[in-house]
């Protein structure tokens, strides 16, 4: 198995720019996350899904935030428009069950 | 609601000496625990992970963490650190209500030569 697949590795955009970020999930994984890392907040949980169905958004920034999972296999995160402070690390993870979550290698956004 | 606290944001050992990093939980219900590995520009690798099994866990490279309830720990050791644990590692928790991880706010490791 490839793992999770995140693209694009690095993104860079101007401020106002809408941003969309992908992710595929390992086959067989029901569950679905979207994690948010810098220096400042370090890790957060921005959204979560079981069975392409989201779960809990409450870690969403603003409404200028939003996230799909249209099938088991794919997910996108968008940011529009996007802002200098969204500017992070987005990662996608994903587990069955019980077991460990699998992140994937994450996309460094910057906005300038 | 649950929450991890790391002591320590960085910590430095001398190579073969003694790695102990440190994470202290709070749970509302019985936790799943959990210690990640990040090494730089990389994503989360786990490490080890207790799910109410036994209370020793062993994961890879070499690394352990005791569950204790009493304390609400689970802190992370090494015997003998090498050069290439270098990285940043993160404590979390979960449980079966909620499967999202909680993170604690890491802990860099330098290992000195």
């Amino acid at each position: 198995d490839a793992g999770v697949i995140q693209s694009p590795r690095h993104e860079v955009t101007e401020m106002g720019q809408e941003v969309t970020l992908r992710c595929k999930p390992i086959s067989g994984h029901d569950y679905l996350f979207w994690y948010r890392q810098t220096m400042m907040r370090g890790l957060e949980l921005l959204i979560y899904f079981n069975n392409n169905v989201p779960i809990d958004d409450s870690g969403m920034p603003e409404d200028r935030f939003s996230a799909k999972m249209p099938n088991a296999s794919f997910s996108t995160l968008k940011i529009q428009p996007s802002e200098p402070r969204d500017s992070a690390v987005y990662f996608c993870a994903g587990n069955r069950g019980d077991t460990e979550a699998f992140f994937g290698q994450g996309t460094r956004l910057t906005v300038v | 609601a649950q929450s991890v606290t790391q002591l320590g944001s960085h910590v430095s050992v001398s190579e073969g000496a003694l790695v102990l990093l440190r994470c202290n939980y709070s749970s509302s219900v019985p936790p799943y625990l959990f210690w990640y590995v990040q090494y730089p520009n990389q994503g989360l690798q786990l490490l080890l992970k207790y799910t109410s099994a036994a209370t020793l866990v062993k994961g890879i490279n070499g690394f352990e963490a005791e569950f204790k309830k009493s304390e609400t720990s689970f802190h992370l050791t090494k015997p003998s650190a090498h050069m290439s644990d270098a990285a940043e590692y993160f404590c979390a928790v979960s449980d079966t209500g909620r499967r999202a991880l909680t993170f604690g706010s890491g802990t860099r490791l330098q290992v000195q030569p």
